[in-house]
């Protein structure tokens, strides 16, 4: 079945990075975008950005530019969402998901999430 | 604050039914029929709902249903069941230079 799983949860200091992987299985992982979405304790949903892991090809958010790179490495079907100069207001559970329809950005299936706790 | 204005909670009796708005502007949810409603139970990972304003994946009830108005999108919960409580998020995709979608703030929904 199609499937993503992430990687496990991390705790790290502030102005450390953090890079949170999530796995594709079940169907071509090229041929669909994956986008990031993030959720701080007790808030809503907060878009980050995606990458087309087919060509490699990102747009982040205008929030996180200059501190978020999302990569992928197709050998192994997995997405990266690396964060870096963390801050105590980044920790949140991060979720990949692909998105079904691009244009209308449906995110129909999504990782389990992964909690990024920052704290000194 | 979140970009799309949700109602913070809304509750129902078994069997009842509830809607729960969504309001953006003509750059979000008035201009595109790009609207998405997202499901999330505690702890789990949100699970698509409705998408393009109404259209159900496979799989989910159709007892729910959506809808748009203007800059208004809607989720309707007919025959509310006590699963269905959960938190329930908008998105849509938005034509602002900083992001490319947008997400409610969100609306906790509480079966009686």
């Amino acid at each position: 079945q199609v499937q993503l799983v992430q990687s496990g949860a991390e705790v790290k200091k502030p102005g450390a990075s953090v890079k949170v992987s999530c796995k594709a299985s079940g169907y071509t992982f090229t041929g669909y975008y994956m986008h990031w979405v993030r959720q701080a304790p007790g808030q809503g949903l907060e878009w980050m950005g995606w990458i087309n892991p087919n060509s490699g090809g990102t747009n982040y958010a205008q929030k996180f530019q200059g501190r978020v790179t999302m990569t992928r490495d197709t050998s192994i079907s997995t997405a990266y969402m690396e964060l870096s100069r963390l801050r105590s207001d980044d920790t949140a559970v991060y979720y990949c998901a692909r998105v079904v329809v691009p244009a209308a950005i449906v995110m129909d299936v999504w990782g389990q999430g992964t909690t990024v706790t920052v704290s000194s | 604050q979140s970009a799309l204005t949700q109602p913070a909670s809304v509750s129902g009796s078994p069997g009842q039914s509830i809607t729960i708005s969504c309001t953006g502007t003509s750059s979000d949810v008035g201009g595109y029929n790009y609207v998405s409603w997202y499901q999330q139970h505690p702890g789990k990972a949100p699970k698509l709902m409705i998408y393009e304003v109404s259209n159900r994946p496979s799989g989910v009830p159709d007892r729910f249903s959506g809808s748009k108005s203007g800059n208004t999108a809607s989720l309707t919960i007919s025959g509310l069941q006590a699963e269905d409580e959960a938190d329930y998020y908008c998105s849509s995709y938005t034509s602002s230079s900083t992001l490319d979608v947008v997400f409610g703030g969100g609306t906790k929904l509480t079966v009686l």
